[in-house]
């Protein structure tokens, strides 16, 4: 299993729609998640850290599920500007300071 | 307060050359972390640097190797360059404070090798 799975899409939805995505992780010990964006041909950008509790910022809503080791991105009322890879990304086993990332998953939000 | 700078933005270079890419951190961070992303991929974890020292590394074989300065900038640099090594290197900068440490990335070096 790797350590870090993402569905790589693509995914098309259209402008308005809620789109979500999930990430597992195979380490039951990790304590760091974030969700980076990243345009084409570009560095990723922090979107969101994911916190136990689980996390919103505007239309973004970010949640963890320990139990099954995944992570979840919502994003409600797409914009074409969401158009993107989206990047999940966990701690190493027992290496807090070490981040594995998976292959991202792509959103075409289309007019 | 400058992000993060890498440079140089894009480089060709010939199998069996050497080279050298640069990164300076966000004001205020002292680790630097260095990736290589070939296309369709997530970055792949390269090495770390903090305290001028390489702290944790990845799969990389020894001809990748890095630096780290007082200044916290950093180098990494890779010798005997294979066609495989032509991807995009990011350099990300943090701090770790409170137990927690986000990294935040310089626009990246494309590397090209013919």
């Amino acid at each position: 299993r790797k350590e870090v799975e993402q569905d790589p899409g693509p995914f098309n939805v259209p402008e308005g729609a809620t789109v979500a995505f999930n990430c597992t992780y195979s380490n039951s010990a990790s304590q760091s998640f974030f969700w980076y964006r990243q345009d084409c041909r570009k560095e990723p950008k922090l979107l969101m850290s994911v916190y136990s509790s689980g996390n919103e910022d505007g239309r973004f809503t970010a949640q963890l599920n320990r139990a099954s080791q995944y992570i979840s991105l919502l994003i409600r009322d797409s914009k074409l500007s969401d158009s993107a890879t989206y990047l999940c990304v966990v701690n190493a086993a027992g290496n807090n300071r070490k981040l594995i990332w998976g292959l991202g998953t792509s959103l075409a939000v289309n007019p | 307060d400058a992000g993060v700078t890498q440079s140089p933005t894009h480089l060709i270079k010939t199998r069996g050359q050497q080279v050298t890419l640069r990164c300076s951190p966000k004001s205020g961070h002292d680790t630097v972390s260095w990736y290589q992303q070939a296309l369709g991929q997530g970055p792949q974890f390269i090495f770390q640097y903090y305290e001028e020292e390489e702290r944790q590394r990845g799969n990389f074989p020894d001809r990748f190797s890095g630096h780290q300065f007082p200044n916290y900038s950093s180098e990494l640099n890779v010798n005997a360059l294979l066609l495989g090594d032509s991807a995009l290197y990011l350099c990300a900068s943090s701090m770790l404070a409170g137990g927690k440490e986000t990294q935040y990335f310089g626009p990246g070096t494309r590397l090209l090798v013919l």
